[in-house]
């Protein structure tokens, strides 16, 4: 069974700081790992992809992938109460179209 | 909503009686995938179609069937719905970008359904 897993909040952070989500994956092969957005009673909605190891930055969001320690991360920079919302871990596992989800974090940016 | 539709978008039905459910999208995407999300277990997939008639299972398939007749039309039917499937159902879709580029899934607007 492939997993993807993020810590499940609440993370709570004062608005103006960076909110930093991590996610672990479990399946070495993996190539493509995404962040979604979900605000509460929506779907999801795709905030970045990252397919190479490093940084890849849009605007206020930045995600990291590190593949030899399976670890992929979104910092949100000048955090906004409208940054509040769960977000969503998800990797291609093996070669195929298979998305897998992690359980999602919470976050909470208070005003 | 990249031109995915769900309908219905919300419903109510009884323990035994047959559901379905459609995903409509406009997009001439190859993938589509029905999931399903509940408190504390994050979006499960159940079935996924890699093209027309072609759909295999996903994580929590049982008790769910798929059908794909045409390539815009994904329909997932609960044979005899139980309590147990009251949940949130999102369809998504993902393919090749023009140029070969990677692939991004995409999600509906969701089908909230309880089961009484």
């Amino acid at each position: 069974q492939k997993e993807v897993e993020q810590n499940s909040g609440p993370l709570s952070v004062p608005e103006g700081a960076i909110a930093s989500l991590n996610c672990t994956y479990s399946d070495r092969v993996s190539q493509s790992f995404f962040w979604y957005r979900q605000y509460s009673g929506k779907s999801p909605e795709l905030i970045m992809s990252i397919y190479s190891n490093g940084d890849k930055e849009d605007g206020r969001f930045t995600a990291q992938l590190n593949k030899a320690s399976q670890y992929v991360s979104l910092l949100i920079r000048d955090s906004q109460p409208s940054d509040s919302a769960t977000y969503l871990c998800a990797v291609i596992s093996g070669y195929g179209q298979n998305f897998v989800f992690g359980p999602g974090t919470r976050l909470s940016v208070l005003p | 909503d990249a031109g995915i539709t769900q309908s219905p978008r919300h419903k109510v039905t009884e323990t035994g009686t047959p559901v379905t459910l459609r995903c409509h999208q406009t997009e001439n995407h190859r993938y589509m995938y029905w999931y399903r999300q509940d408190p504390g277990h994050g979006l499960r997939l159940i079935h996924y179609s890699y093209g027309v008639k072609d759909t295999d299972k996903g994580e929590v398939s049982d008790g769910y069937s798929v059908s794909r007749s045409k390539t815009e039309d994904f329909l997932l039917t609960l044979e005899s719905a139980t309590s147990s499937q009251t949940s949130v159902y999102f369809c998504a879709i993902s393919g090749r970008t023009s140029g070969g580029g990677t692939d991004t899934q995409y999600f509906g607007p969701g089908t909230r359904l309880t089961v009484l």
